[in-house]
């Protein structure tokens, strides 16, 4: 089946740690995206890539990075300089030769939970 | 960054009423998005909508990009338990790319 993962669905993890969010798909899209999304509120971007080698900040990147090694790998690192990690993340893809790049289509999401 | 106002945040459901909801910007969209997201799950794409006064069905669900361009609507008819959920729009600025502008979403629940 064709589609985006995230694992895992739940992460706790000490203060002070650093994490790595999974987000994989078999889509064939070019453009791959990381959001925020805290109780109640809408989706923050926080990376996106357009092309593999190649990322941008969104609106929230401060104490998160990421890396575009492989067309279908986006991992998000959630670093010990990030204040309020506790939030829901979603992994979205779109675009390329399976259909509009303006179509976001959405993983199933990871909540992390830090104490 | 750019503002998406999605009202109203929240509405109570009665079976098989029709609802209304919708989003507004004072910016110029080149393309609006709706969709739903159900409890701890992803948003899944409902329709999608490129061009000024277009009206798109998918099933009971109706949407319509504004003439202004700077918003839309979402019209679900004939309500069933199932539509619980949260509904958000996204619209694509011109300047923006691939980007997207999320609304804060409207959070739709059964009547007691």
């Amino acid at each position: 089946d064709g589609g985006i993962t995230q694992s895992p669905k739940y992460l706790f993890r000490k203060e002070g740690q650093n994490v790595t969010l999974s987000c994989e798909q078999n889509l064939n899209h070019d453009a791959m995206y990381w959001y925020r999304q805290d109780p109640g509120q809408g989706l923050r971007l926080i990376y996106y890539s357009q092309i593999v080698n190649d990322f941008q900040k969104g609106d929230i990147a401060e104490g998160y990075s990421v890396s575009r090694e492989k067309k279908e790998s986006f991992p998000l690192t959630v670093t010990s300089a990030q204040k309020n990690p506790t939030a829901f993340y979603l992994c979205a893809s779109s675009g390329g030769l399976a259909g509009p790049s303006y179509e976001q289509y959405f993983g199933p999401g990871t909540r992390l939970t830090v104490t | 960054g750019q503002q998406l106002n999605q009202s109203p945040q929240s509405m109570f459901i009665q079976e098989g009423e029709d609802v209304s909801m919708n989003c507004t910007s004072s910016s110029i969209f080149n393309t609006w998005l709706w969709y739903k997201q159900d409890p701890g799950e992803g948003p899944v794409l409902l329709i999608a909508l490129y061009k000024a006064g277009e009206l798109t069905s998918n099933g009971r669900l109706t949407a319509q990009f504004g003439i202004t361009r700077k918003d839309s609507f979402l019209n679900i008819s004939a309500s069933i338990p199932s539509d619980v959920g949260i509904y958000f729009c996204a619209g694509q600025l011109e300047a923006a790319g691939n980007k997207l502008t999320f609304g804060g979403g409207t959070r739709v629940l059964v009547k007691p």
